[in-house]
């Protein structure tokens, strides 16, 4: 246990619906990472907030979004949901952004029809 | 695009065997870390190597890192049914501090 928690576990939607999907970090950490992971794949950096500022993002469109709050729990929110945004959606939590290990939670199933 | 590859897809061992997976990368790291995934949930955090590091261990497990060839292997000793699940590489590039993964390698472990 990472002490890293998401919800939901899984999450059905439709072409165009949108998702916002919850993770709360360890105690203590106040950066959080969000990764998405095809199947069969790694996972891909979306971005990452510290001190709920967005300070960092991969290579995916503006349609994904995310916050952080001041209890350092985030969400995910994506947008004009795409068939491809089917994956597992894992966040990851640190003491801060220097800090080399990060701790992921059990992450989000998410599935687009 | 992935910064690292693993190296076999998948590998298949009776346990009390040696397992060993490579990884590939393609620029300068500050580090490298192994994690593994079980059945397609979270990840957890095996062992962290340096970019000044040669080689590490931590219980059952042995990195090496070779920073000319832009190479690591993990070798995971006396394998257990346990040890079955994906795992990967992921490396903290120069300039950077998210995760670039790789493409995993899935290893079962025959009792």
């Amino acid at each position: 246990e990472t002490g890293v928690t998401q919800s939901p576990t899984h999450l059905i939607k439709t072409r165009g619906q949108q998702v916002t999907l919850r993770c709360s970090s360890q105690s203590g950490h106040n950066t959080v990472s969000w990764y998405q992971q095809a199947l069969g794949q790694g996972p891909q950096f979306i971005f990452q907030y510290y001190r709920e500022e967005e300070n960092g993002r991969g290579n995916f469109p503006p349609r994904f979004s995310g916050l952080q709050f001041p209890n350092y729990s985030s969400e995910l929110n994506v947008n004009a949901l795409e068939l491809d945004d089917s994956a597992l959606y894992l966040c990851a939590s640190r003491f801060d952004t220097v800090t080399d290990t990060q701790y992921f939670g059990p992450g989000t199933r998410l599935t687009v029809l | 695009s992935q910064q690292g590859e693993e190296d076999p897809q998948a590998l298949s061992i009776q346990e009390g065997e040696n397992a060993t997976m490579n990884c590939s990368y393609k620029t300068s790291i500050n580090n490298l870390q192994w994690y593994r995934q079980n059945s397609g949930r979270g990840l957890v955090h095996l062992i962290l190597i340096r970019s000044n590091e040669r080689e590490k261990h931590s219980g059952r497990l042995r990195v090496t890192l070779d920073t000319s060839k832009k190479s690591s292997s993990l070798l995971i000793t006396a394998s257990r049914a346990a040890d079955t699940a994906s795992y990967f590489c992921a490396t903290v590039i120069t300039g950077a501090n998210n995760l670039f993964f790789g493409t995993g390698t899935r290893l079962t472990v025959i009792p």
